[in-house]
């Protein structure tokens, strides 16, 4: 099946710092990927679309100036999360949206650690 | 609103039990409806969805319009089948609004 990458699998970084995230799509095409926020023991809450080639949009109460989305390439999307604070830590969850299969299909997750 | 609502954290029955896993939806208009499972250590994947009206590993979903939901049910549960379980629906936008989750813990 369609199988989608995260990288790095966790990262711990210093306050005021900024972290990329990677989400990658290998062997399928993506216009759009999605990108998630897993609190402990709760479920995913979307932060945004993003669509290749176009600004991503943001779910309401997300900071588009904090989480940078960048969609570059069909298979690859970026999430950039700016100045983090140990607010931001959290496992952020990419999703890719296979269009022939109309399929999401989700990455491991990167768990970030803000100190 | 759109909104799924998981009413159960937590599920627990013994092997060979039937399962029921809850799942009600709003939306206005025609969603999709989905269900994802989270096993141990490992990503989310897809279960199965209404539109493919299959059974997936035992499991079975209908959707009933009339009481907005789409519960999950197996008629003999295994040990295998403990995970997280997360009720899903998806509008025009392919966007996936998810419930809480249940976890389905499955005793010997």
């Amino acid at each position: 099946g369609a199988v989608v990458s995260q990288h790095p699998s966790r990262v711990i970084c210093k306050s005021g710092t900024s972290v990329k995230i990677e989400c990658r799509s290998l062997d399928f095409q993506a216009t759009t990927m999605f990108w998630y926020r897993q609190f402990p023991k709760q479920s995913l809450m979307l932060m945004a679309t993003s669509n290749e080639g176009s600004k991503a949009t943001y779910e309401q109460g997300v900071e588009k100036d904090k989480f940078l989305i960048n969609h570059a390439s069909l298979t690859l999307s970026t999430l950039t999360v700016t100045s983090a604070h140990p607010e931001d830590s959290s496992f952020y969850i990419c999703s890719a949206r296979d269009s022939h299969t109309d399929t999401q299909y989700f990455g491991p997750g990167t768990r970030l650690t803000v100190l | 609103a759109q909104r799924v609502t998981q009413p159960e954290k937590l599920l627990s029955v013994f092997k060979g039990a039937p399962v029921e896993l809850k799942c009600n939806y709003s939306y206005s208009g025609s969603p999709e409806l989905f269900w994802y499972v989270q096993y141990s250590r490992q990503r989310l994947q897809l279960l199965l969805r209404h539109i493919s009206r299959e059974s997936i590993k035992g499991f079975t979903a209908d959707l009933n319009k009339g009481e907005t939901s789409f519960h999950l049910k197996k008629p003999f549960a295994q040990e295998e089948d403990s995970a997280m379980y997360f009720c899903a629906l998806s509008g025009s936008s392919y966007k996936l609004i998810f419930g809480s989750g249940t976890r389905l813990l499955v005793r010997p």
